[in-house]
Order: C-alpha cells, then structure tokens, then sequence
C-alpha cells in the first residue's frame, strides 16, 4: 500500500537553528500539508500546498515557516530560526484528486528544541 | 475556537467490550467527518468516515452514528481487541478540506 514517507524521524536543534523536514508524499497526490502535534494535544493544521503554492495557512504559520516542492516527489518545511514552542510532533499529508478529503499522513518527525 | 470537542479524554474497556467516543462540532459547513487511530510513534490513519447525509456507516467491527441536527458523531467499537488500544481523534472539514481535529481519546482494552 503506497504511504506517505517523512524524515528524519527525529530531530533535535539548538534554538535560533534552521531546521527543514522532509516528506515523500504519495506519488498521484496533488495536494499537501503539514500539521502538527504538541506533546498531548490536538492535531493541529499548518498549511495546505497545491499547484505549487500554499492554499491556506493557519495563524501558527508565520513568517518563520515555508513549505517548498524542490522536485516531483519531496515536500518540505522549513523553519527558519526555531524556538522552545515549535517542539512538536510534524507530520506530513497528502490526498489525490478523486478523494480529496481522504488524507494519508506520514509517521512524523518529532521536532526537539533545546 | 474549539471547532470540534471529543470525549471521553480516556477510556478503559475489557476484552469483548465496546467502546465508544463522542464528538460534537459547532461548524455546520463540515460535510466529511473522518475517524482516525493512532498508535504510539506513528501518523494518524483513516479509519473510518462519514458524510451528513447518512445517520450510520459500518466498517468490521467501527460503526459511526451521526446526529446532524445535535451537531453530533460518535465512534463505536464493538467487540474491543487489545489490538484495538490506540487514540482515537474524530476530525472535520468543509469545502476547504483543511480537517479539524479532536483532542483526542486513548484506548486501552485489557485482556
């Protein structure tokens, strides 16, 4: 069965530090997010990517954050200068044109900053 | 602004039993409401959905009610497995497919 794949699977940086994460999302998807999940909370949306631009973002994604489809196959987010806050678990999305509500998550990449 | 409110926060049922979380919505633009399981480690993944034009949806052993008119859905889990021992988020969207999720419920059948 075709999966969303993200890496690292964990990651660990000072603050002030860049990060980027990594995802593969499945290969006939069209449309991508991002979402995170803070240690005990609610799954929370970031963004959505489609055509090669951002379709809607959420509050949590400021300036500090960017999403990017360098090739065909990775979608990636970067956080440009971390903070204590942005430890979280990342995971990555993605649905095809024909059932576009239907999301396939990734296994996530669990963010520490220290 | 809580767009979707899950319970019980945990829940603890033998094996055989049946388990069952509750979600309420307050967006009447939601039209597809997923049930996703989680187990420690990994993404969430779809277990279950359902749109507002039908008041039940079976798949095995989940069944989803959904109340429309109370802005309601709940996940019903019979014959509970330890295998089954996850969390469970409900979730929602619209038009906009951006999914708002619940807080979410840990499940742990005992044997």
């Amino acid at each position: 069965e075709p999966e969303v794949t993200q890496t690292p699977s964990h990651q660990v940086t000072q603050m002030g530090q860049e990060v980027i994460l990594r995802c593969v999302p499945i290969s006939n998807h069209l449309y991508f997010y991002w979402y995170r999940q803070i240690l005990g909370q609610k799954v929370e949306f970031l963004v959505s990517f489609y055509n090669n631009e951002i379709s809607e973002k959420s509050e949590i994604f400021d300036d500090q954050f960017s999403v990017e489809r360098p090739d065909g196959s990775n979608f990636t987010l970067k956080i440009r200068s971390t903070k204590l806050e942005d430890s979280a678990m990342y995971f990555c999305a993605s649905t095809g044109g024909g059932q576009r509500q239907k999301l396939f998550f990734g296994s996530g990449t669990q963010l520490s900053v220290l | 602004q809580q767009q979707v409110k899950q319970s019980p926060q945990s829940l603890i049922v033998q094996k055989g039993g049946i388990s069952i979380i509750n979600c309420a919505y307050e967006n009447t633009a939601f039209d597809y409401f997923p049930w996703y399981q989680q187990f420690p480690g990994k993404g969430p993944a779809l277990l279950i959905a359902i749109r507002p034009d039908v008041s039940e949806k079976k798949e095995g052993r989940f069944t989803i009610s959904f109340n429309k008119s109370a802005k309601q859905f709940s996940l019903h889990i019979m014959d509970s497995q330890p295998g089954d021992s996850a969390t469970y988020f409900c979730a929602a969207s619209g038009d906009d497919y951006k999914l708002s999720f619940g807080a979410g419920t840990t499940v742990t059948v005992r044997a």
